[in-house]
């Protein structure tokens, strides 16, 4: 079975510097995604990158970037230039390419960022 | 273009009771998935609809079970209910199964059982 790790429960940075978030998984497969989402405080949550494992180029979105190490397992998330809005509870996930179509999503535990002024 | 919107948002039971919980999804998804978020069990995925049919089940008791309608709308039940089926009840929309793109989450419906 997959798993999704995340061993920060909280993080703190300045505004406007930068902050990396861990993320580890374990799969056998090979065809899969990764995405880290973001759910502020009582609102829903939103969809902040994504990963497919096939592409060795780490995703970028604005000021959010991913490390991907495929061999190591390892799915890391980097917030820069920090800001206000960015503090939310930040979720790794995991969805499987294989076996049959599915949006099964396998959820960390999550690291709630706060940022402060 | 309206969200994925989830009703009610808010609700309290007893113990004993049964709750339906309501997930409307985009305009145009058709698939519509249910998860579970609890402090201490976090993010638990509970069944996904395509077409009105469940394509995934979790690993959750029987007394957990949904459905899809004609126009996607879906529907989650919980019988019996239990001090431990307190929890924010997310619901996710998307186009399709097996693609790439992303999943739309609603703001969710948040259940109290005393």
């Amino acid at each position: 079975a997959q798993t999704v790790t995340q061993s920060q429960p909280e993080m703190s940075v300045q505004e406007a510097e930068t902050v990396t978030l861990s993320c580890t998984y374990d799969t056998s497969e090979s065809d899969y995604y990764l995405f880290w989402y973001k759910q502020p405080p009582s609102r829903q949550m939103i969809l902040v990158i994504r990963q497919e494992a096939y592409k060795q180029q780490n995703a970028t979105e604005n000021r959010f970037s991913v490390n991907f190490q495929k061999a190591a397992k390892s799915f890391s998330l980097k917030i820069s230039d920090s800001q206000l809005g960015d503090a939310a509870m930040y979720f790794c996930a995991y969805r499987s390419g294989d076996g049959g179509a599915t949006n099964k999503l396998i959820f960390g535990t999550g690291t709630l960022l706060a940022v402060q002024p | 273009k309206a969200g994925v919107t989830q009703t009610p948002r808010y609700l309290i039971k007893t113990r004993g009771q049964q709750v339906t919980l309501s997930c409307s999804p985009i305009s145009g998804h058709r698939s519509v998935s249910w998860y579970q978020q609890t402090p201490g069990q976090g993010l638990q995925f509970l069944f996904e609809y395509f077409s009105e049919t469940q394509r995934n089940k979790g690993n959750f008791p029987g007394r957990f079970s949904g459905r899809q309608f004609s126009n996607s709308r879906s529907e989650m039940n919980v019988s019996t209910l239990e001090l431990g089926d307190s929890a924010l009840y997310l619901c996710a929309s998307s186009l399709a199964l097996r693609v790439t793109g992303e999943l739309f989450f609603g703001e969710g419906s948040r259940l109290t059982v005393l």
